[in-house]
């Protein structure tokens, strides 16, 4: 069973409009976790990277959130553009180890 | 510039093919892996070298075999390609290891169809 799940799986929503996704992790011991943002044909860019003290963090109009004690994040985008649609993918580094743990990724489909 | 590049983008070839992706990251970067990203585009890590010292070797066939000449490159050969082999192959690279809360910069990848 993959220690990262993310949903929903894909959504669609109207330019402007705001939306969340959602990422679980049972990776342990925890060191951090990242949403990166990959767009057709292209390799996955980073976004954000938080550790266990942080609750927030932002980049823009994307913000991502850490319950570590849930073990659950989300990331939140504002203000929805067309250059949104990609895959976001949330992945979670095990402490002490060099490893990831990749979710499947949720697809947003940005329309106008 | 780009940060990190893979050669080929593209590679199609028939099944028992010997093949090469080369890639190389200008970045100054100590860590640089190899991921498979298959059709339900889930990635997985393959490989992982840091100083040119190998520190990840996921349970990838011994058909693949990564090569670091030197920390700026990482190349990855494969042997007796098979169908399953198809996928898209990605090279990244980091400061450090990803325990240290340090961002990985992908390349664009490598499409690999095989016949």
């Amino acid at each position: 069973k993959n220690q990262v799940e993310q949903s929903p799986q894909s959504l669609i929503i109207l330019e402007g409009k705001n939306c969340t996704l959602q990422c679980n992790y049972t990776v342990s011991p925890f060191s951090n976790l990242r949403w990166y943002k990959q767009d057709t044909g292209r390799g996955p860019v980073s976004l954000t990277i938080m550790t266990f003290s942080e609750n927030t963090k932002s980049n823009g109009r994307y913000t991502a959130t850490l319950d570590a004690d849930t073990k659950q994040s989300s990331l939140h985008i504002t203000a929805s553009q067309l250059s949104d649609s990609a895959s976001y993918i949330c992945v979670v580094s095990e402490l002490y180890d060099y490893k990831l743990s990749f979710g499947a990724g949720t697809t947003v489909t940005v329309r106008a | 510039d780009t940060a990190v590049s893979q050669t080929p983008k593209y590679l199609v070839t028939q099944m028992g093919n010997d093949k090469s992706i080369k890639c190389e990251q200008n970045l100054g970067h100590d860590t640089m892996y190899w991921y498979k990203q298959d059709s339900k585009k889930f990635l997985k890590i393959m490989f992982s070298y840091n100083n040119k010292e190998l520190i990840i070797n996921e349970t990838v066939p011994n058909r693949f075999s990564p090569k670091s000449p030197d920390k700026a490159h990482l190349n990855l050969h494969i042997n007796s390609l098979e169908l399953g082999d198809s996928a898209v192959y990605f090279c990244a690279s980091s400061q450090s290891g990803t325990a240290y809360n340090q961002p990985q910069h992908f390349g664009d990848g490598t499409r690999l169809s095989i016949l």
